[in-house]
């Protein structure tokens, strides 16, 4: 199965300031997505990637706070804009496998704190 | 959509108790259902899945889950809990998506906590 590798695995970051995080996938895959854990709380998903095309988001989050890039079948990014303290939390992009062996893979998380 | 539930936010049990976490998902077709495990300042790992094959599926770690459509329910068992298995429990199911692919819809977790 693919084994994404996610960086930076940590940051403290000032306020107003931008943050892209990176993540690479050791095959060639369709989708990422990207996701959120804010402290205490599960997963949400932010948005997902397709290569070649523009990220679809899910309801209350947006393109100019989060932008992502994909541009090609084995990376992507996701940036955070313009940070805030409530933007501390622990992203997550992942992957979908199809066939047998249907499931998905994270990445290691990258625990943001906005100071 | 889809939506996942998790009763209990919290689960206490002595080692070598049993436990249980229970899930249960909204659909009206057959889902694939996921239990992950998230260790303290860690990823997530992959418990068990389920994929409409046999619907009792065991997992790593002496974990396993029965699909049970009639009750919509996809519930966490371990027949001897270790001081190891204090950890958060995420229980998620894809939804489909109309491009094709399918998107994970995670449960709000349940910390389970081992006491000696």
């Amino acid at each position: 199965s693919a084994v994404i590798s996610q960086k930076p695995s940590r940051d403290i970051c000032q306020r107003g300031t931008s943050l892209t995080i990176q993540c690479q996938v050791d095959s060639q895959v369709t989708m990422m997505f990207w996701y959120r854990q804010q402290p205490g709380q599960s997963l949400t998903l932010i948005a997902t990637a397709n290569q070649g095309s523009e990220a679809t988001y899910e309801s209350g989050f947006v393109i100019d706070k989060f932008p992502i890039s994909r541009p090609n079948l084995t990376f992507s990014t996701l940036t955070v804009s313009n940070m805030s303290p409530e933007d501390s939390s622990i992203y997550l992009c992942s992957t979908e496998r199809t066939g047998l062996n249907y499931g998905y893979t994270f990445g290691s998380g990258t625990r943001l704190t906005v100071v | 959509a889809q939506s996942v539930t998790q009763l209990g936010s919290h689960v206490s049990v002595s080692e070598g108790a049993l436990v249980l976490l229970r899930c249960n998902y909204s659909s009206s077709v057959p889902p694939y259902l996921f239990w992950y495990v998230q260790y303290p300042n860690q990823g997530l790992q992959l418990l068990l899945k389920y994929t409409s094959a046999a619907t009792l599926v065991k997992g790593i770690n002496g974990f396993e889950a029965e699909f049970k459509k009639s009750e919509t329910s996809f519930h966490l068992t371990k027949p001897s809990a270790h001081m190891s298995d204090a950890a958060e429990y995420f229980c998620a199911v894809s939804e489909a998506q109309g491009t094709g692919f399918q998107k994970l819809v995670f449960g709000t977790g349940t910390r389970l906590l081992v006491s000696p």
